[in-house]
């Protein structure tokens, strides 16, 4: 089984388009996590949900807007994005926010904007 | 701010060899660290992390051991495999900073056979 999934593991999507990510998590976790994983730079955190409410922003576009409808699934929903936008975008889970919990990733999905 | 310093890849070893990955940090609170490693395809999965000053973390042949004098936590394998390569990435979680994981920019390790 694996823990993390997220669909489609690859997208292709013109600056006009609008799409949207999924992630789901099979651990009983209560918090979730969007990356962004840039060649050459570091992974980059985006968004944090713990149970189910938004707790960080790192000063994102609004053209990427994450939903949270419960504690297993987490949307980023993608609308007129840029070419700089196209990365890896990868989600994780732990059991909580905080030091004590390990982060498990999904395997990302390749997001290409053209 | 919180940053996380690594060796800039590739690295290309043959099967055997001894492996080190440098990293070093800096950090405001009193962080915990780790590294992670991401096989083609796959998502980050936790190597071994370390949680306070001298201590060492250990995972199939790997270490690392966190040195608070020279704020390093260097990763070592004393005999690679042609399966280690993947892309290694160090982190920090720091408590009383900015307590989020950050991550360096990753390394990545080919092994030839």
């Amino acid at each position: 089984e694996t823990g993390v999934t997220q669909t489609p593991r690859h997208l292709v999507m013109g600056m006009t388009n609008k799409k949207s990510l999924k992630c789901e998590q099979h651990l009983g976790h209560n918090a979730m996590y969007w990356y962004k994983q840039s060649a050459k730079k570091p992974l980059e955190l985006m968004f944090v949900y713990n149970f189910k409410e938004q707790t960080e922003n790192n000063s994102v576009p609004s053209r990427f807007s994450p939903e949270c409808p419960n504690s297993s699934h987490l949307f980023l929903h993608l609308h007129t994005l840029q070419p700089e936008d196209s990365a890896l975008y990868l989600c994780a889970s732990s059991q909580e926010k905080g030091i004590g919990y390990e982060q498990y990733f999904g395997p990302g999905t390749r997001l290409t904007v053209t | 701010g919180d940053s996380v310093t690594q060796m800039e890849g590739p690295v290309t070893l043959s099967e055997e060899a001894f492996l080190t990955i440098n990293c070093t940090y800096t950090a405001t609170g009193y962080p915990s660290l780790f590294w992670y490693v991401q096989y083609p395809g796959e998502g980050l999965q936790l190597l071994l992390k370390a949680t306070k000053a001298d201590d060492k973390g250990s995972n199939k042949g790997f270490e690392a051991t966190y040195r608070k004098e020279t704020t390093s936590f260097h990763l070592e394998k004393g005999s690679v495999q042609v399966s280690d390569s993947a892309v290694y990435f160090c982190a920090l979680f720091d408590q009383g900073g900015s307590e989020k994981l950050v991550f360096g920019k990753g390394t990545k390790l080919t092994v030839n056979p």
